[in-house]
């Protein structure tokens, strides 16, 4: 089943404590981003990578990193979790990079909470 | 820059009655326009797309949307709403340009009433 995994579900953290969210997708897709998504602000963009070692900033990359080690995983990382990091995070793959192809597979998300 | 408007963050409709569900686009090139969907404690589905061609896109579950470019829209729509369609409702818009990533609407729950 064409899929992409997050992993956690849920998760809870104290400021400043470092943190990771995988992302997988069997798809063989090049084209993987993140998004988190705010109450009233629809979902914006953090990261994507268009291919394995090719990264780039999206919307809203302030304290977030992401690698493409492999074309199917993309984490993210959170080296120092701040409570605006409070969020729903969704991972997403995308069949092709045109943008007409969009990303049509999201994960089911990630909800963290930064005390 | 591309922007996207949804109209209305909450709709509420009788089941049964037509669901309208309002977005408004701002894109500096032909844009490529989505709906998606998300209901309770899940990701994203695609609903439909409109790429090129046939400006009327059919998608899942009995929705439809309508490209107007003279209006800047892509409405969607369904004749007759059932209670599994209550969820929230995305629209947002891609260009042919840069990273290519979408922009997202901030979204409009449905709420369908028996």
């Amino acid at each position: 089943e064409a899929q992409v995994t997050q992993n956690p579900r849920y998760l809870i953290t104290v400021t400043g404590k470092k943190l990771t969210v995988t992302c997988s997708q069997n798809m063989n897709h090049e084209y993987m981003s993140w998004y988190r998504q705010d109450p009233g602000l629809g979902l914006r963009q953090i990261y994507y990578s268009m291919n394995v070692e090719v990264t780039d900033k999206g919307d809203v990359p302030e304290g977030y990193k992401v690698s493409r080690k492999e074309k199917r995983n993309f984490p993210l990382i959170l080296e120092s979790p701040s409570p605006n990091q409070t969020s729903l995070y969704f991972c997403a793959s995308r069949v092709g990079r045109g943008p007409m192809n969009t990303e049509a597979f999201f994960g089911q998300g990630t909800r963290l909470t930064v005390v | 820059a591309q922007s996207v408007t949804q109209l209305g963050s909450h709709v509420s409709v009788s089941e049964g009655a037509l669901v309208l569900l309002r977005c408004n686009y701002s894109s500096s090139v032909p844009p490529y326009l989505f709906w998606y969907v998300q209901y309770p404690n899940q990701g994203l589905q695609l609903l439909l797309k409109y790429t090129t061609g046939a400006t009327l896109v059919k998608g899942i579950n009995g929705f439809e949307a309508e490209f107007k470019k003279s209006e800047t829209s892509f409405h969607l729509t369904k004749p007759s709403a059932h209670m599994s369609d209550a969820a929230e409702y995305f629209c947002a818009v891609s260009m042919d340009t840069g990273r290519r990533a979408l922009t997202f609407g901030s979204g409009t729950r449905l709420q369908v009433q028996p």
